[in-house]
């Protein structure tokens, strides 16, 4: 089973620069979420969804933007990258929002040069 | 200041021995879950307590809540180097499940032969 699944698992961009963080889980999940972890500073929230066509904002939600199209899909897009969202990015997902286990993926380290 | 304090940061263990790693709230608890993530590597889920008092175990992993005291805690007994890793608490601190968890910033466990 792929379970939750991210790409690319490195990049580096320049500033300013635009891109996709892809997540895919295929255990039909109704929620995702997208993690960043920096050192000191744990994992913070940066939006979820909570189904198909609904998507919140968490705890640091500035400078990315994301959509929910389909169950399976939950792209997190970086609009104009900056050196601050030099991370590790974690996507994650679970059965819905009240079940007990989120399944993560692997995780995206992105560089901002 | 963190919401989510885990303590202590670090933990170098000789092999065979047992230990804690406790995790603290300022902020009431609804639920709180234990994560483990491998260098590198993704969150991998341990367990789960809701209720005051509650104690899980997952073979030498012991986790139990104190609600009163807005803390858990984390006991591995006679570790080993499989249990080598990073330890991470998360909280639901609204009463939605694992809708918006807050981390803390992650206990660092190595194990020494």
């Amino acid at each position: 089973n792929a379970g939750v699944t991210q790409t690319p698992k490195f990049q580096v961009l320049k500033t300013g620069q635009s891109m996709t963080l892809q997540c895919a889980q295929d255990m039909n999940h109704e929620y995702m979420s997208w993690y960043r972890q920096d050192p000191g500073m744990g994992l913070r929230l940066i939006h979820y969804s909570v189904g198909a066509g609904i998507t919140d904002q968490g705890e640091v939600p500035n400078g990315y933007n994301v959509s929910r199209s389909t169950t399976e899909d939950f792209p997190l897009r970086l609009l104009s990258a900056a050196p601050s969202q030099t991370s590790v990015y974690f996507c994650a997902s679970s059965f819905d929002s009240y079940t007990g286990e989120l399944f993560f993926g692997e995780g995206s380290r992105l560089t901002v040069l | 200041s963190q919401e989510l304090e885990q303590s202590p940061q670090s933990l170098i263990v000789q092999e065979g021995k047992n230990l804690t790693i406790n995790c603290t709230s300022s902020k009431t608890l609804y639920g709180l879950y234990w994560y483990k993530q491998k260098y590198g590597e993704g969150l991998i889920f341990l367990m789960m307590l809701q209720k005051g008092g509650e104690e899980k175990s997952h073979e030498k992993i012991t986790a139990k809540l104190d609600e009163k005291k807005q803390q858990s805690s984390l006991h591995i007994t006679a570790s080993q180097p499989s249990h080598a890793g990073i330890y991470l608490c998360g909280a639901d601190k609204r009463g939605f499940g694992n809708e918006k968890l807050t981390f803390g910033t992650g206990t660092r466990l190595t194990i020494i032969p």
